[in-house]
């Protein structure tokens, strides 16, 4: 079984400010973990993605998450919001049981400030 | 560009209406698609998972005769909400995995499709 809670349900930070979205993961196998975004009335976009190789992911526009198995989180930073962040941003879980199945978190709000 | 491609965007109808909606896989094959719904300012629920040439695996508590999957080829799959009512409106997204479903291949998503029944 496998399970993905993401911290808060929203985040408000300053343009030019560092983003911090949190999310911790449980599973009962090596988990692949992923970070989508989903802007208004659109699919999701994949930020990047975590399948045992380096702890440290570097993704698309800026973004980064760490795995952490110590502490089972895979929390999503960006150094400097844009405006263009805002947007619903998603904490997927997967791993070899659920066949391609995945496990999204509850999503977390973004929303950037002028 | 789009890998995977979802059509209509958006559908208003009747109820008792049934609706079809496509999911296709632009530049790869995909012998395994996955149906999510989304409701407003909800996360995404896994439907059904789509086979190419087998039946497709629902979900606990989603209807099969309700929600119709059908996978005919490798770059397609169609979901058919037959004889919709308001409650099915809802926001209707597919997703495909490029290199089979395993677990370590990243889903493309399709742009969704928003379902309105009157």
């Amino acid at each position: 079984a496998q399970s993905v809670t993401q911290l808060d349900s929203h985040v408000s930070v300053s343009e030019g400010t560092p983003v911090l979205l949190r999310c911790n993961y449980s599973s009962s196998y090596s988990p692949s973990l992923f970070w989508y975004v989903q802007h208004p009335n659109k699919g999701l976009q994949l930020l990047l993605k975590y399948t045992s190789a380096a702890t440290l992911v570097k993704g698309i526009n800026g973004f980064e998450a760490e795995f952490k198995k110590s502490e089972t989180s895979f929390h999503l930073t960006k150094p400097s919001a844009h405006m263009s962040d805002a947007a619903e941003y998603f904490c997927v879980v997967s791993d070899w049981t659920s066949y391609g199945k995945l496990t999204f978190g509850q999503g977390t709000i973004l929303t950037v400030h002028p | 560009g789009a890998v995977v491609s979802q059509h209509p965007s958006w559908v208003i109808c009747k109820s008792g209406t049934s609706v079809k909606i496509e999911c296709r896989s632009l530049d790869f094959q995909a012998t395994t698609m996955f149906w999510y719904r989304q409701f407003p300012k909800q996360s995404l629920m896994l439907m059904a998972t789509s086979n190419e040439g087998s039946k497709a695996t629902y979900e606990q508590g989603v209807e099969k005769d309700k929600f119709l999957i059908n996978h005919a080829s490798l770059t397609l799959s169609t979901l058919t909400v037959t004889s919709a009512h308001p409650e099915d409106s809802s926001f209707y997204i597919c997703s495909a995995p490029r290199g089979g479903g395993t677990a370590y291949q990243p889903q493309h998503f399709g742009d969704g499709t928003r379902l309105s029944i009157l």
